[in-house]
């Protein structure tokens, strides 16, 4: 079982549509990720976000909107997506330590598929 | 400027044999390194971590990895494979930007198989 509780885990959505992936840990860590990743390839950072701030923004489109309501949770907003938005995205966090020398504990992800 | 080099795309390895995964790196600072593996349909999960402690790293599941400094290394281990262990292994260095977050910079990955 992992801390890090993702859902849904899978979702069919159209170019038009809007959704929302959330992510929820309980383990009081104070930074929050978001990576996609496409098959056989590792995963790409998206955001980064520190002490609910967003801190990091890899160049990701609009159509991509990252929200961290509190510090338990994280939503990541879909509108009018492209086909090859196709991917498993995956939540992380970590007690978002001063170099870096913390691990970040992964979610399952959610598999997206647009049509 | 950092970066992660998984020397092998694919190694395979029969079961009861010894695993050998090669991940060097490059890094401007004193690095953290991580190996974190990843089962199909799964998130990833941490193997082991370095943070300039021991070199030798003992890991879960039998793994473990010691740090190199002078051959930039950080090579995962494990004596005795099992087919539990097929899986996607990722090496990963730490860019670590102060201030409570930072992001990760991934090898490539190694895909793992077990031969009965």
């Amino acid at each position: 079982d992992t801390e890090v509780t993702q859902t849904p885990k899978h979702l069919v959505m159209g170019m038009t549509n809007k959704k929302s992936l959330k992510c929820e840990q309980h383990m009081g860590h104070r930074a929050m990720y978001w990576y996609k990743q496409k098959a056989k390839k590792p995963p790409e950072l998206m955001f980064v976000y520190s002490y609910e701030k967003l801190s990091i923004n890899e160049s990701v489109p609009s159509r991509f909107s990252p929200e961290c309501p509190n510090s338990s949770l994280l939503n990541l907003h879909l509108h009018a997506l492209q086909p090859e938005d196709s991917a498993l995205y995956l939540c992380a966090s970590s007690q978002g330590g001063f170099w870096g020398n913390q691990p970040q504990h992964f979610g399952d992800g959610t598999r997206l598929s647009i049509l | 400027a950092q970066s992660v080099t998984q020397l092998d795309s694919h190694v395979s390895v029969s079961e009861g044999t010894p695993v050998l995964l090669r991940c060097n790196y490059s890094s401007s600072y004193s690095p953290s390194l991580f190996w974190y593996v990843q089962h199909p349909n799964k998130g990833l999960q941490l193997l082991l971590k370095y943070t300039s402690a021991a070199t030798l790293v003992k890991g879960i599941n039998g793994f473990e990895a010691e740090f190199k400094k002078s051959e930039t290394s950080f090579h995962l281990t494990k004596p005795s494979a099992h087919m539990s262990d097929a899986a996607e292994y990722f090496c990963v260095v730490s860019v670590g930007s102060g201030g409570g977050a930072d992001g990760l910079t991934f090898g490539k990955g190694t895909h793992l198989i077990i031969q009965p």
